[in-house]
């Protein structure tokens, strides 16, 4: 089973924000600054598109942005756009070389 | 551009076998830690199997050890996950995913397992 519970679903209009939220344990998003987050676009290769809990990877746009605060972690999308419906997850390092993933949000831009 | 490829999904019988393969283009396998991912719709992500780059060390999910065996032919850069005794409760996409170090940097665009009689 994932271990990191976030929402099924989230949703927006183009410009608005949405925030997904991503909830461990102290084993994981507890202990370690090592949260990334990653797009999905069905059928594609899953990009990464933060690490390290707040760091942008090269040429994702700064609307995009993302935090920790104990065991929760959250990703931020502002000013919504078309391309940014996806399927989001995040996953936090758990010691060893192991990580752990979340459930998976689904954003739709309304 | 750094690249990961997997294939050998299928539909299987219970019981059955596959033998998945993740070719890495643009890097070298042995210099990475690389994992194996499964991802079940509504479900989310569960890692299923990882090795080192000295493959040496290689670790399995309780679900599967025994079962799967990973592999890497570093001639053919090529990563492997041999399934055996296949079960329902396997069905799902499995995805190869390179280690960068506390994140997974890389990702395939997965292969499809369907395990149904």
């Amino acid at each position: 089973q994932s271990v990191l519970a976030q929402p099924p679903s989230a949703s927006g209009s183009p410009g608005q924000s949405v925030t997904i939220s991503c909830t461990g344990t102290y084993n994981d998003i507890g202990t370690y600054d090592f949260v990334s987050w990653f797009q999905h676009h069905p059928g594609r290769a899953p990009k990464v598109i933060i690490y390290d809990v707040s760091k942008r990877r090269s040429g994702v746009p700064d609307r995009f942005s993302a935090s920790k605060s104990g065991y929760t972690a959250s990703l931020t999308v502002s000013g919504l756009q078309a391309e940014d419906e996806a399927d989001y997850y995040c996953s936090s390092y758990s010691g060893n070389n192991n990580y752990v993933f979340g459930t998976g949000t689904k954003v739709t831009v309304l | 551009e750094d690249q990961l490829v997997e294939s050998g999904g299928d539909l299987v019988q219970p019981g059955g076998s596959l033998r998945l393969s993740c070719v890495a283009s643009g890097f070298t396998l042995r210099s990475h830690w690389m994992h194996w991912v499964r991802q079940v719709p509504g479900e989310g992500l569960i890692s299923v199997s990882r090795i080192d780059r000295d493959e040496t060390n290689t670790r399995y999910a309780d679900f599967v050890r025994g079962r799967f065996t990973i592999s890497r032919d570093d001639a053919t850069n090529t990563l492997h996950l041999q399934m055996n005794s296949l079960r329902v409760e396997d069905t799902g996409t499995y995805y190869c995913a390179r280690d960068r170090l506390f994140f997974i940097d890389l990702w395939g665009q997965g292969t499809t397992v369907a395990v149904s009689s």
